[in-house]
This record gives structure tokens, sequence and C-alpha cells, in this order.
């Protein structure tokens, strides 16, 4: 069984404040890593996909590292904002389609 | 672009009672849909993988004559969750990915809060 962990579990910060969070995953049979931020009542969104060992990928104020070797990523958020506040979900896949999720990091930016 | 709805968005039902799902992809054409299921305090954890025209290929430990998956056009997919008990109050919630859409991500809709009582 594929296992996924996503740490901290849940993560409280202030406004202005920047973060980051963990997610770990098998280190064999890697083929892409998804990182998904999903607010209360709506849809999860994509935010990342990586595939290659030391992929770095950024949008905004939020960015992404992968390890594959080590089997971690980490999500960074710059300059907190309320609107940040989600859960974020990352994903394991090790083929084109099966996703294998993690628990998620719920993140509340305090105001 | 790439949005896909789910409806109903929250359902309660008697035990013995079926209840139907659906899945669309709006502004693409989703050739591949995926079900999952998410108890409480855990991961969301894939159910079914199915393909537009074909069966459904369901996870290991997925009774697929209690939760009927039908894929029958590229926008819409449907999970009927049969003779439901209080066991498969759940949040269940579809993806779809295909033409139209990135290729390599997965869109999901809302998701259904099914309680069974």
């Amino acid at each position: 069984i594929l296992n996924v962990e996503q740490s901290p579990q849940s993560l409280h910060v202030q406004e202005g404040d920047s973060t980051n969070f963990t997610c770990s995953f098998p280190s064999s049979n890697f083929y892409a890593l998804h990182w998904y931020r999903w607010e209360t009542a709506k849809s999860p969104k994509a935010l990342f996909v990586m595939t290659l060992n030391g992929d770095e990928k950024k949008k905004g104020r939020i960015s992404a590292t992968l390890n594959t070797k080590e089997g971690y990523s980490y999500l960074y958020i710059k300059g907190s904002q309320p609107e940040d506040s989600a859960t974020y979900l990352c994903a394991f896949s090790e083929g084109a389609q099966k996703l294998v999720f993690g628990q998620g990091t719920r993140l509340t930016i305090n105001p | 672009g790439a949005v896909v709805s789910q409806h109903p968005s929250r359902v309660i039902c008697k035990s013995g009672t079926s209840v139907k799902i659906e899945c669309r992809s709006l502004d693409f054409q989703a050739t591949t849909m995926f079900w999952y299921r998410q108890f409480p305090k855990q991961s969301l954890m894939l159910m079914a993988t199915s393909n537009e025209g074909s069966k459904a290929t369901y996870e290991q430990g997925v009774e697929k004559d209690k939760f009927l998956i039908n894929h029958a056009s590229l926008t819409l997919s449907t999970l009927t969750v049969t003779s439901a008990h209080p066991e498969d109050s759940s949040f269940y919630i579809c993806s779809a990915e295909g033409q139209g859409a990135r290729t390599d991500t997965q869109y999901f809709g809302p998701g259904t809060r099914l309680t069974v009582l």
C-alpha cells in the first residue's frame, strides 16, 4: 500500500508570515507529484504538477520543491494572506492517472 | 476553464435506498473520470476509474455491484450507491481529465456529502 504523509496536519500562521509544509511519498516508481489547494465547500484546485527531481515551481507567493530520491516535496507560502487559508493536498502517482493522496495540511491565516 | 460540477452537494437518505450522484465536465471532454471518497480525518481514496464508453475499473476492496458507475458520454459520469447503509456515509468526489484541459491534471468537482440514516 502506497503511503503519502503530509505534515503538519494543521497550521495557524499570522498574516504576513511565511510558512511551509511537507509531503513525503515513496521514492520508488515515481511518476509525478501533485499539489492541490482545497477551500471549504469548493473544488480542489491544481497548484503544481512536478515530475523531475530538483523541480522548483512557483505561482505568485506559492512555490514548491521536489526531491524524488528521498521522497519529499515542500510547499512554501511567502507573506501569508487570509485568502491562503485552505487545505493543501499532495498526491503521488506511479503512473499517468492514479493519484494517491495525503491527508492534507489545513492552513489557517490569522488576520 | 476545466470546470467540473457535481450534483447533489448533499444528500440524506434512508438505509436500503439507492442514491445517484452526477459528475459533469462543463467546458472540456472528460475521456476519463475518477470517483473518490473521503471518510472523516482520512485522505481521498480512489474508488474507481472510468473511461467514456467502457466499464469502470474498481480499486481493491470497492464493490462494483454496490457502487455502479456509468460514463456514457464525454461530459457525464454517474455514481449510484445501491442499497445504501450507514457505513456508506461519506464524502464522495469526482475528478476528470481529458481533451480541452491539461492532460497531466485531474480537475475536481466540489463533492457530495452522503448521509445514510
